[in-house]
């Protein structure tokens, strides 16, 4: 699938609230999945991956939940600060393939 | 640690001129990828090299783009000649190899701008 960035989905929180940003993947043969980071004037960040035969990943701050029956991706972000403040992409690569990457999703923290 | 190093981060430049944007991977990778930015088509593949070999270059856009990786911490993408709508930004990113399915580590991109 072909990613198209038109209209770019935003979302604003609170600081201190937890964000959930959402990510539809197209491909059912996709096992790998990332989430990357980009901050204005700045090149896509990797914060956390997760491969199909797991639902849910943790990092710091930050979880991963797959769900492949329905294809569909999460990031959940605790306690938002204004440093999360940025573009967060998905992105979904079958196994020795190339990575597509989504539109991405605008994250706003409100003070 | 070093990134993934990109130059120049800005260029700007008149239609019609020849543009060089490098990129040094990250020490080790072996798997080197140019990507460019737009608001329009978001983040799109152009071309990649395992080992310093081109795999696939289906993602450039026209024979006026080319790129090369003479060596394993060194690749040029190269437009000629250029167009306003290549103005962008260009990616280069990094990973230990593509098998297997790993992070691509990102530069900060050079945003160029034809006019």
């Amino acid at each position: 699938g072909e990613s198209v960035g038109l209209h770019l989905p935003t979302l604003s929180v609170q600081e201190g609230d937890n964000s959930i940003i959402n990510c539809a993947y197209s491909n059912s043969a996709s096992d790998y999945f990332i989430w990357y980071k980009q901050e204005s004037g700045k090149g896509p960040q990797f914060i956390i991956d997760i491969r199909s035969n797991m639902d849910k990943r943790q990092g710091q701050r930050v979880t991963v939940l797959l769900n492949k029956t329905v294809k569909h991706l999460s990031l959940q972000i605790a306690a938002t600060q204004p440093g999360d403040s940025a573009v967060y992409f998905c992105a979904e690569a079958p196994y020795g393939q190339n990575f597509v990457f989504g539109p991405g999703t605008r994250l706003s923290v409100l003070p | 640690d070093a990134g993934v190093i990109q130059s120049p981060r800005h260029e700007v430049t008149e239609m019609g001129q020849e543009v060089t944007l490098r990129c040094k991977p990250i020490s080790g990778h072996n798997s080197l990828f140019w990507y460019r930015q737009t608001m329009m088509r978001g983040l799109e593949l152009l071309i990649y090299f395992n080992n310093n070999v081109p795999i696939d270059d289906s993602g450039m856009p026209e024979d006026r783009f080319s790129a090369k990786m003479p060596n394993a911490s060194f690749s040029t993408l190269k437009i000629q000649p250029s167009e306003p709508r290549d103005s962008a930004v260009y990616f280069c990113a990094s990973s230990p190899n593509t098998q297997g399915n790993q992070p691509q580590h990102f530069g900060d991109g050079t945003r160029l701008s034809i006019l």
